[in-house]
């Protein structure tokens, strides 16, 4: 079954203590990123990638990183935890448009089942 | 940056009637879609649409990308329809695959 796989699915760390959310699709897709998700900001996106060791920041990056060593994972690390990062957070793929401009053709994006992270 | 509006933000219906969202956004985009965001959480997609006419069995979806605008209908709706429904497009500048999501319509369809 073609999917986006996202563990765990709930998370209760402590400040400061670093923690890795994995990301898995099995659906060949070049394009990952990840999302949160909070109460009255709606969906704002942390990180993406757009192929193998092609990483960029979305809007909200700080206190995140990310690595895209094999195509099919996209893991979110926390180094160093904090209460605002309080959250649910969402792993999305989808293949890579083609094209520029009105020409450009895009994909479906595919999202995991997301995680709640709860950080005292 | 484009601007995404949805409305109504939120809607209450009893099962067995119709709706319809609406998406609008500020500039010009190159990819449109659709997502229903379940009680449970899960994103699920619904629509890629960045232009013409799409339907899938009770919903199909509308996107008239030079008066810049979406529609989503949902017909005889089922109590698991229920949810939040956001629309997310691809500003046409963009060219990094990046969606901006508006802030959703929020659907409760009672027995």
């Amino acid at each position: 079954e073609a999917q986006v796989t996202q563990n765990p699915r709930y998370l209760i760390t402590v400040t400061g203590k670093k923690l890795t959310v994995t990301c898995s699709q099995n659906m060949n897709h070049e394009y990952m990123s990840w999302y949160r998700q909070d109460p009255g900001l709606g969906l704002r996106q942390i990180y993406y990638s757009m192929n193998v060791e092609v990483t960029d920041k979305g809007d909200v990056p700080e206190g995140y990183k990310v690595s895209r060593k094999e195509k099919r994972n996209f893991p979110l690390i926390l180094e160093s935890p904090s209460p605002n990062q309080t959250s649910l957070y969402f792993c999305a793929s989808s293949l890579r448009s083609v094209g520029m401009g009105m020409a450009r053709r895009g994909s479906p994006l595919h999202f995991g089942n997301g995680t709640r992270l709860t950080v005292t | 940056g484009i601007q995404v509006e949805q409305s109504p933000p939120d809607l209450i219906l009893q099962e067995g009637a119709n709706s319809t969202l609406r998406c609008n956004f500020s500039d010009s985009v190159n990819n449109l879609q659709w997502f229903h965001q379940n009680p449970w959480g899960q994103l699920i997609n619904l629509f890629y649409i960045p232009s013409g006419t799409k339907q899938n069995g009770r919903l199909s979806a509308t996107t008239v990308a030079t008066e810049r605008y979406s529609l989503l209908y949902i017909s005889s709706s089922q109590t698991t329809d229920s949810g939040v429904y956001f629309c997310a497009v691809e500003p046409l500048t963009y060219n990094t695959d990046k969606l901006i999501f508006g802030t959703g319509t929020r659907l409760q369809v009672f027995p």
